[in-house]
């Protein structure tokens, strides 16, 4: 099976501009998470989406948004980009989610440069 | 609020040594469960093992394997015949019954000397 993959692998972008960024899980797997690691803050919890609904979000600005379509492929948007959104963004899928404490599989990120 | 304490930010070791890296958590659910993440420098996250709190034997992948002390919330990760590609940061993080999110600790940075 094909991992879970993310596009674009790397963008840079000016402060005010919006970004969006895409997720693409692995065959099967219905649950999409994302994360953002910064030097500073560690690996954060962003959201998570499970057929097509959110289920739960994190502490982030409402910048901030996500997605998830019908095929399982997620999208999350930041707008009015500011520098410390400088980050790895990185998904994660799995079968059933996090509440069934099941592994988490991740892509290779996407990283974002804020000029 | 669960948490998820790495207390060495960095470690270094020769090849074919053993290493550990510890973790501690925090949480006061009964349910919840535990991995090791690789990260290389590539990036990409990798599972490197998975324990459930419920089971009291500790998991063991090949040369990877754990030692969990449930009352003292303690998850240390062992390396054995440690190897070149075994070079990455590494994260302990915890699924917490409820929180429906993976938290992770602040990473360990190991390096294998040749």
């Amino acid at each position: 099976k094909a991992g879970v993959t993310q596009t674009p692998r790397y963008l840079i972008k000016t402060r005010g501009q919006q970004v969006t960024l895409s997720c693409s899980p692995i065959s099967g797997h219905r649950s999409v998470s994302w994360y953002q690691q910064t030097p500073g803050q560690g690996l954060q919890f962003l959201f998570e989406y499970f057929s097509e609904t959110q289920r739960n979000k994190g502490n982030f600005p409402g910048r901030f948004s996500g997605r998830q379509f019908s095929n399982s492929r997620s999208e999350m948007n930041v707008s009015t980009l500011e520098l410390g959104d400088s980050a790895l963004y990185l998904c994660a899928s799995s079968l059933e989610g996090t509440s069934s404490g099941e592994t988490q599989y991740f892509g290779p990120g996407t990283r974002l440069l804020v000029l | 609020a669960q948490t998820v304490t790495q207390s060495q930010p960095e470690m270094s070791v020769q090849e074919a040594e053993t290493v550990t890296l510890s973790c501690t958590y925090d949480t006061s659910e009964s349910n919840y469960y535990l991995f090791w993440y690789k990260q290389p420098p590539s990036r990409q996250m990798i599972l490197v093992i998975r324990q459930e709190a419920y089971k009291q034997q500790n998991a063991t992948e090949n040369r990877f394997s754990v030692n969990f002390q449930k009352a003292a919330k303690s998850f240390s990760l062992k390396i054995s015949d440690s190897q070149l590609g075994d070079t990455a940061m590494y994260f302990c993080a915890a699924i917490i019954q409820g929180a429906q999110k993976l938290v992770f600790g602040q990473g360990t940075r190991l390096t294998i000397n040749p």
